[in-house]
C-alpha cells in the first residue's frame, strides 16, 4: 500500500486559514487522495477527496501538487469545532485493497 | 450522511464473558472493516471483508472473530473478554467497486472489560 506522511500536530488561531500538508511520494496513477477527520470520541468522517485537480466542498478545499506527490487540505476559517485529527490516505478503488490509516495530524485551534 | 450503525455504543463486562459487537449498514456496500483504537492512539485495522462469506485479518493481530453472512451485517465477537480487550472498536464500510473508495464509519463501540 502506498504510504502517506503528515506532521504529528499543528496549531491554528481561530478564524484563520489552516493548511494541512500530506506527502505521498509513492502514489500510483489510480490512487485517489482522501482526507478524513476524527473529532474527539467519534469515528472518522469523510472530508474531501481528489485525483488530479483541486477540489472544493462545503467543508474544505484540497490542493493537489502537479506531480501528485503531495497535497494540502485547506480549512478556510478554522473554528474550535475543527479541532480534530486529520488523516490523509490513498485509496485505490475496487480490487482487494486494505485501507489503513496512519497517525494523522492533530489540529489544535486556539481561541 | 453515513448509514452505518454500531451497537452497543458503550459496554462494561466482566472478564471471561463472550460479547458480540454489532455493525450494520444500509448502503449496500460490499466492503466492511473493523478498526481498533485506544484513546489518543492510531486506528488499527483488525478485520475486513470484501463481501458475503469473505473475511480477512487486518494489520493488527486480534483475538476477535468476525462473520459476514449478510451484506449489511458484520458482527465482531470476543469469545472470552480480557482487560487487554478494553478499547474502542470502529466499524466502517465502502463500495466494492467503482471509484472513489470513500469509507464511512460508525460512531464506535467503547468496550471496557473489568
Amino acid at each position: 500500500d502506498a504510504k502517506t506522511t503528515q506532521p504529528n500536530s499543528m496549531e491554528s488561531n481561530e478564524e484563520e486559514p489552516v493548511h494541512l500538508p500530506c506527502n505521498h511520494s509513492t502514489i500510483s496513477g489510480t490512487d485517489y487522495i482522501h482526507w478524513y477527520r476524527q473529532l474527539p470520541s467519534q469515528g472518522p468522517e469523510y472530508v474531501i477527496h481528489g485525483l488530479t485537480s483541486n477540489v472544493n466542498n462545503r467543508m474544505a478545499s484540497l490542493a493537489i501538487a502537479e506531480d501528485r506527490k503531495s497535497s494540502t487540505l485547506i480549512l478556510h476559517r478554522a473554528t474550535l469545532r475543527d479541532a480534530a485529527v486529520y488523516y490523509c490516505i490513498l485509496s485505490r478503488s475496487g480490487g482487494y485493497q486494505k485501507v489503513t490509516f496512519g497517525t494523522g495530524t492533530k489540529l489544535q485551534v486556539i481561541p | 450522511e453515513a448509514d452505518i450503525y454500531q451497537t452497543p455504543r458503550y459496554l462494561v463486562i466482566g472478564t471471561g464473558k463472550k460479547i458480540t459487537l454489532e455493525c450494520s449498514q444500509t448502503m449496500g456496500h460490499d466492503k466492511m472493516y473493523w478498526y481498533q483504537q485506544d484513546p489518543g492512539m492510531e486506528l488499527h485495522l483488525i478485520h475486513y471483508s470484501y463481501g458475503v462469506n469473505s473475511t480477512e485479518k487486518g494489520d493488527l493481530s486480534s483475538e476477535s472473530t468476525v462473520s459476514r453472512i449478510r451484506t449489511e451485517h458484520f458482527p465482531l465477537t470476543l469469545e472470552s473478554a480480557r482487560p487487554s480487550h478494553t478499547s474502542q472498536y470502529l466499524c466502517a464500510s465502502s463500495r466494492g467497486t467503482g471509484r472513489p473508495n470513500t469509507i464511512y464509519f460508525g460512531e464506535g463501540s467503547w468496550l471496557t472489560v473489568v
